[in-house]
């Protein structure tokens, strides 16, 4: 069956350090790997796309990297503050458009002053 | 709408009874998702649309589970005889304008939820 895996466990970091989060992914094919940040309380925000033929993406001090041969993405916040904390979801995609999109069970990132 | 719009935002019912959820998806988009969350768990897929129809109901828990797009607009999502276990938060997504999708993928943008307590 299809899963997706994130650290279910807590991430705390000190505030300045990069980030790293995980997303695994096994009995999917998928041709985008989005990733999503979710505030308690609150529905996720989409925050980066990446396409299976994109080895890395940027935005400001996101990174996102997808790697097909492990089906794995990777999310980096570089220099990290307090307001970077919250709860990070991936979702996996196949392709054709107007598809199903189902999430990890997602990361919660502390970071610590 | 601007925004994805649910209602009830907070529903509490007595366990037996029948409760609707009513998701008002941004003007224009194709695809509807309907979601339930615990507490510290991410979103648990249930049902999506596209226009009215219904592509997905594999993620409805069991058949007092339905949902319904009948006009390719609004959304509701219907739980008979509701259970103690049925309380949790309920998300409604949309996305995908019509012709336009974020380089081919659905990125999608979430109502505020309905928090569903069966007593």
């Amino acid at each position: 069956s299809q899963k997706i895996e994130q650290n279910s466990e807590a991430l705390n970091i000190q505030e300045g350090k990069t980030a790293t989060l995980t997303c695994n992914y096994t009995n999917y094919s998928p041709a985008y790997l989005q990733w999503y940040r979710q505030d308690p309380g609150r529905g996720p925000v989409f925050l980066l796309l990446i396409r299976e033929n994109e080895k890395e993406k940027r935005k400001e001090r996101l990174k996102v990297t997808f790697d097909t041969t492990l089906k794995q993405s990777l999310f980096h916040i570089t220099a990290s503050q307090p307001a970077d904390s919250a709860t990070y979801l991936c979702a996996p995609q196949n392709s054709g458009g107007y598809q199903k999109v189902t999430f990890g069970t997602g990361t919660k990132l502390q970071v610590i002053p | 709408g601007a925004g994805v719009s649910q209602s009830p935002r907070y529903k509490v019912t007595k366990r037996g009874q029948d409760v609707a959820l009513r998701c008002d998806p941004i003007s224009g988009h194709v695809s509807l998702y309907w979601y339930r969350q615990a507490l510290g768990q991410g979103p648990e897929f249930l049902t999506y649309f596209n226009y009215e129809a219904q592509q997905d109901k594999s993620g409805l828990p069991n058949d007092r589970f339905s949902a319904e797009r009948p006009e390719g607009s609004i959304s509701t999502l219907t739980i008979q005889r509701t259970e103690q276990r049925d309380s949790a938060m309920y998300r409604c997504a949309s996305s995908a304008a019509k012709g336009q999708t974020l380089s081919g993928a659905n990125v999608l943008t979430f109502g505020a939820g309905s928090r569903l307590t069966v007593l």
